[in-house]
């Protein structure tokens, strides 16, 4: 059974680039979470995804957008990136019936 | 605004000596309290989740147990694999709190 998985692992961006960073749920999962996690601290609730709607949205500009596929899979865009964005940005998915969510390994994003 | 705070921020302890971690929480409507571990550089994995105060869970040298307005992640014997960064997480009527974790070091 697949878990959560990302891509790419690490990525290495400019400062004012673009950046488009992939998921695809656990098998049986319908719902899509994105979160970024600074060095030393927990992660922080971007948005989520079902049905191919943004459902619920955290403290996050309009920089940081995202979509979900028919096959439940997500992308996460950042744009005009900062040097505050580098990061660890989590994937998890679940089931829209439980709140328990699981993670993907991540992609540390880097911005120089 | 729905608050986690987790203590002690870093841990260190003896292979076998037991000890204790606190999730401090405020939410409107808990609708579930979840502890999740973490390697470095990797994403975070799920270990329990606890609804309603009075409930516990376990799993190997894990316990988690859960009151009205924190939760305590005991580790009974720990092994140097035990070694992580522990996250507790809260869901509220919106997105899922998590703390800053508890960062545990298990010394042979």
């Amino acid at each position: 059974d697949a878990g959560v998985t990302q891509s790419p692992t690490h990525l290495i961006k400019t400062r004012g680039q673009q950046v488009t960073l992939r998921c695809s749920p656990k098998s049986g999962h319908d719902t899509v979470s994105w979160y970024q996690q600074a060095l030393g601290q927990g992660p922080q609730f971007i948005f989520q995804y079902y049905e191919e709607e943004e459902r619920q949205r955290g403290n996050f500009p309009d920089r940081f957008s995202g979509h979900q596929f028919p096959n439940y899979s997500s992308e996460l865009n950042v744009n005009a990136l900062l040097l505050g964005d580098s990061a660890l940005y989590l994937c998890a998915s679940s089931s829209v019936e439980a709140y328990e969510q699981y993670f993907g390994p991540g992609t540390r994003l880097t911005v120089t | 605004e729905d608050q986690v705070t987790q203590s002690p921020e870093a841990l260190r302890l003896q292979e076998g000596e037991s000890s204790s971690l606190n999730c401090s929480y405020t939410v409107s409507g808990l609708r579930g309290l979840f502890w999740y571990r973490q390697d470095p550089g990797k994403g975070p994995e799920f270990l329990f989740t606890l609804y309603s105060a009075g409930e516990e869970k376990e799993k190997e040298r894990l316990k988690a147990t859960l009151t009205k307005k924190e939760s305590f992640l005991h580790i009974t014997a720990p092994k140097p694999e035990d070694s992580a960064t522990y996250l507790c997480a809260v869901q509220g009527g919106n997105d899922m709190r998590f703390g800053a974790g508890t960062r545990l070091t298990v010394k042979p």
